[in-house]
């Protein structure tokens, strides 16, 4: 079965900096999704980033790109010029492909960032 | 807003109850996932619907069940409740059955029903 682990339950950055919010990985499977959903204070879980494991391009989304590490299992996200309203819980994501079990997600622990003003 | 809905929002019950939670997928989306968030679990994936046909089951206990109906809304019944029973209970969906090469399925998540089980 495959685990996540985000190793960092707390995270602070200053408004306007960047900060990099890490998470490993076990799996037996070559290909695969990975993604960082996001939960703010509301409980909702919206999804920030996803990754496909054969891309070797690291994927981008305005401020929020990650670093894709296949052969360390490895997928940090790193979120640029902070803002107060990127302040949530992170969850970093695996989900399985074609032939897997199936398609649920497999959660990390969670990293709570704190923006300061 | 994610396009999915639950209810009711919030319920709070007693022990040896049983509820009913209630998810309309988005418009189009033939999955439904169940997952439990809960303070010592964290995020578990629960069970899987597509198309009214149950595809995968998670750590979901026998206690609790699932379906989905041809409207493609879902229900997820829970009973003989227990204390630990209380979690936040989300409801996520998605187009296809399984992930397939190629294609964008990313799964939309409801605003998440909260249990209280006093």
């Amino acid at each position: 079965a495959q685990t996540v682990t985000q190793s960092q339950p707390e995270m602070s950055v200053q408004e306007a900096e960047t900060v990099t919010l890490s998470c490993t990985y076990d799996t037996s499977e070559s290909d695969y999704y990975l993604f960082w959903y996001k939960q703010p204070p509301s409980r909702q879980m919206i999804l920030v980033i996803r990754q496909e494991a054969y891309k070797q391009q690291n994927a981008t989304e305005n401020r929020f790109s990650v670093n894709f590490q296949k052969a360390a299992k490895s997928f940090s996200l790193k979120i640029s010029d902070s803002q107060l309203g990127d302040a949530a819980m992170y969850f970093c994501a695996y989900r399985s492909y074609p032939g897997g079990s199936g398609s649920r997600l497999t959660f990390g622990e969670g990293t709570q960032l704190t923006v300061n003003p | 807003d994610s396009g999915v809905t639950q209810t009711p929002k919030h319920l709070i019950t007693a022990t040896g109850q049983r509820v009913t939670l209630r998810c309309s997928p988005r418009s189009g989306d033939l999955s439904v996932y169940w997952y439990q968030q809960s303070l010592d679990q964290g995020l578990q994936f629960l069970i899987q619907y597509y198309n009214g046909e149950e595809r995968a089951k998670g750590n979901i206990l026998e206690r609790f069940s699932a379906q989905q109906f041809p409207d493609l809304h879902s229900e997820l019944n829970l009973s003989s409740l227990e204390l630990g029973d209380s979690a936040l209970y989300f409801c996520a969906s998605s187009v296809l059955a399984r992930v397939v090469a190629g294609a964008a399925d990313t799964q939309y998540f409801g605003p998440g029903t909260r249990l209280t089980v006093l």
